[in-house]
């Protein structure tokens, strides 16, 4: 069954760094999202990417973050200047629809600031 | 603000067991609701997605049932097995954005 995939699975930085996530969707998917989940606390959306731009994002994602679609099949998320706060699991997500059909999550990559 | 919560927080049961997780949302006006799985260190798994049409979705054995109106819904695990170890959340996407909201999950252990 196609998967998410995301790299790294574990992505240690100093603080004030900036790292980029990776994620590559499921190949026939037209939707992205990227969550985050801090520790002991509820998964939360970043943002939503369709049609190379961005659909929709929450409060989290403020201009230290950025997404992007550099080719046809991998989806990432950058984070700059990274804040200890920042450390999380960061979920990739993709969907063929936006409503009717599930959304699937890759693994996730730990994200630990220093 | 949608506010979405799970009860219990953790469950132990032997296994074999019937079982019900419960989910409830504060706003109604959701477009569906998904249930996941998440295993420790793991992302989540889908397991079922009920559009706010509904009123259940089965895939063996597990039934989800949706009550939009009264801000519910239940993920039922019949004949519980060790391997349905994990812990479970729900989501709901309302019609007005396109984000998900997530409750805390219900930790699950199946005792064998």
């Amino acid at each position: 069954e196609p998967e998410v995939t995301q790299t790294p699975s574990h992505q240690v930085t100093q603080m004030g760094q900036e790292v980029i996530l990776r994620c590559v969707p499921i190949s026939n998917h037209l939707y992205f999202y990227w969550y985050r989940q801090i520790l002991g606390q509820k998964v939360e959306f970043l943002v939503s990417f369709y049609n190379n731009e961005i659909s929709e994002k929450s409060e989290i994602f403020d201009d230290q973050f950025s997404v992007e679609r550099p080719d046809g099949s991998n989806f990432t998320l950058k984070i700059r200047s990274t804040k200890l706060e920042d450390s999380a699991m960061y979920f990739c997500a993709s969907s063929q629809g936006v409503a009717l059909e599930p959304q699937h999550f890759g693994d996730g990559t730990r994200l630990s600031i220093l | 603000k949608q506010e979405v919560t799970q009860i219990p927080a953790a469950l132990s049961v032997p296994e074999g067991e019937n079982l019900v997780l419960n989910c409830s949302f504060t706003d109604s006006a959701i477009y569906n609701l998904q249930w996941f799985r998440q295993d420790p260190g793991k992302g989540l798994t889908s397991l079922l997605l009920i559009q706010s049409s509904q009123r259940e979705q089965t895939s063996g054995r597990l039934n989800a049932s949706l009550d939009k109106s009264s801000g519910r819904s239940t993920l039922y695990i019949a004949a519980s097995q060790p391997g349905d170890s994990a812990t479970y959340l729900c989501a709901v996407k309302e019609w007005n954005n396109n984000d998900m909201r997530f409750g805390a999950g219900t930790r699950l252990t199946v005792k064998p």
